[in-house]
């Protein structure tokens, strides 16, 4: 399967503990996006990579989160001191874009995150 | 501030009949692209359509097809002779210029036979 994967599938913890989850893109994908999505919600823009550069990140990011992709192909995106308001679907999503930023982004899974 | 709005949180449709869901957007910008994408129960988001904003022409894809309006910023999806597994929350999206996707709220779809 050569999708977009992301690990765990599903994590749950407790208040003030740090969490951390992984995306693996398809391998020629040179953008990765974090989406975070509420139940019965649409995804909302974290942030996203072009490479290994992140080039833009969302005020929903507070400082207690942090991603990474530190050779331009896995991600991390790091939840610190996590809180119940953190409780959420993750989804990550790639996409190769070369000046054409409407080409489609493909999604995975999702890390599904409850936070007691 | 680019923003899309679906006022339809839940629509029905019978097995085979057709059925459209709504969407609208606001943005300043001229060049863009819209999205229907399609989020099955506990399954991932996947492409429905596409449509480039400088077409002037509907995309479709099989069962799939969209009546963008640009002047009125409307962009609904049409779906013809529903099938069960159609049912799924529907999100329309509009791509930003630096490529992150804005969605809408969503409306689920249920499909009966």
């Amino acid at each position: 399967d050569t999708g977009v994967s992301q690990d765990p599938r599903h994590k749950i913890t407790k208040r003030g503990q740090n969490v951390t989850f992984r995306c693996d893109p398809i391998s020629e994908h040179n953008r990765l996006y974090w989406y975070r999505q509420t139940l019965g919600q649409g995804p909302e823009f974290l942030t996203y990579f072009q490479n290994e550069a992140q080039l833009e990140k969302s005020r929903l990011l507070s400082d207690r989160f942090s991603a990474e992709r530190p050779k331009g192909s896995f991600s991390t995106l790091e939840i610190q001191r996590t809180e119940q308001g953190d409780s959420a679907m993750y989804l990550c999503a790639s996409s190769w874009t070369s000046g054409n930023v409407g080409n489609e982004q493909f999604f995975g899974p999702g890390t599904r995150l409850t936070v007691l | 501030a680019q923003t899309v709005t679906q006022s339809q949180p839940e629509m029905s449709v019978q097995e085979a009949e057709t059925v459209t869901l709504s969407c609208t957007y606001d943005t300043s910008e001229n060049n863009y692209y819209l999205f229907w994408y399609k989020q099955p129960p506990s399954r991932q988001m996947i492409l429905v359509i596409r449509q480039e904003a400088y077409k002037q022409q509907n995309a479709t894809e099989n069962r799939f097809s969209v009546n963008f309006q640009k002047a009125a910023k409307s962009f609904s999806l049409k779906i013809s002779d529903s099938q069960l597994g159609d049912t799924a929350m529907y999100f329309c999206a509009f791509i930003h210029l630096t490529g992150k996707l804005i969605f809408g709220q969503g409306t689920t779809l249920q499909v009966k036979p």
